[in-house]
């Protein structure tokens, strides 16, 4: 079974472009989160989805950022227009039920805006 | 507000000996559990083990385990018989019982290399 997927791996962009990355999570899973790591700090949560709704966007750090997740499948968090602080890994991860399942996590896209 | 601390963001250990992260946390929940995840190389973040506070015993997983101190709000790793395969970021999570296990609270996290 294919496990969270996301895409790109990498991107650099520069500042006041738009850069959407994609996950994929694992079929079956209802939920799925978005996360990022900004370079020495923690891994911060940005947001969740319930199958194609918002459950919890408490994370997203402002209106240059929006996720959408169509049909309840893979979802997209696009960036626009990016700045410079914007860089860092974003995670997605999935899980089956909300409570007392396990997540899993893609790899990351790594995100570099110049 | 609710802080996970990893206070060591380094560390290495030769292989095959005993090494132990730390962590603390910061709550006023009851309860909720616990997660250390480890993230190789270039690889996704995955569960190593998990925790729940109103379990006394500690968890354990094959060469890991935990010692979880709920009134001192502590949950460090242990990591027995080191294998170059442990060398990775680990991430000690937290999150409320009853809440999402997606939404979770991370340290920074430990980068730990095993020698050969």
């Amino acid at each position: 079974e294919a496990g969270v997927t996301q895409f790109p791996s990498h991107s650099v962009i520069e500042k006041g472009q738009t850069v959407t990355l994609r996950c994929d999570p694992i079929s079956g899973h209802d939920n799925l989160y978005w996360y990022r790591r900004v370079m020495g700090k923690e891994i911060k949560f940005l947001l969740h989805f319930v199958k194609e709704s918002k459950q919890d966007e408490s994370g997203m750090p402002n209106n240059r950022f929006l996720a959408e997740r169509t049909g309840g499948t893979y979802s997209t968090l696009k960036v626009q227009p990016a700045e410079l602080e914007d860089s860092g890994v974003y995670f997605c991860a999935s899980s089956q039920d909300g409570w007392n399942t396990e997540a899993f996590f893609g790899q990351g896209t790594r995100l570099t805006v110049v | 507000a609710q802080t996970v601390t990893q206070s060591q963001p380094e560390m290495s250990v030769q292989e095959a000996e005993t090494v132990t992260l730390s962590c603390t946390y910061d709550t006023s929940e009851s309860n909720y559990y616990l997660f250390w995840y480890k993230q190789p190389p270039s690889r996704q973040m995955i569960l190593v083990i998990r925790q729940e506070a109103y379990k006394q015993q500690n968890a354990t997983e094959n060469r890991f385990s935990v010692n979880f101190q709920k009134a001192a709000k502590s949950f460090s790793l242990k990591i027995s018989d080191s294998q170059l395969g442990d060398t990775a970021m680990y991430f000690c999570a937290f999150t409320p019982y009853g809440g999402s296990q997606g939404n979770l609270i991370f340290g920074k996290g430990t980068k730990l290399s095993v020698k050969p």
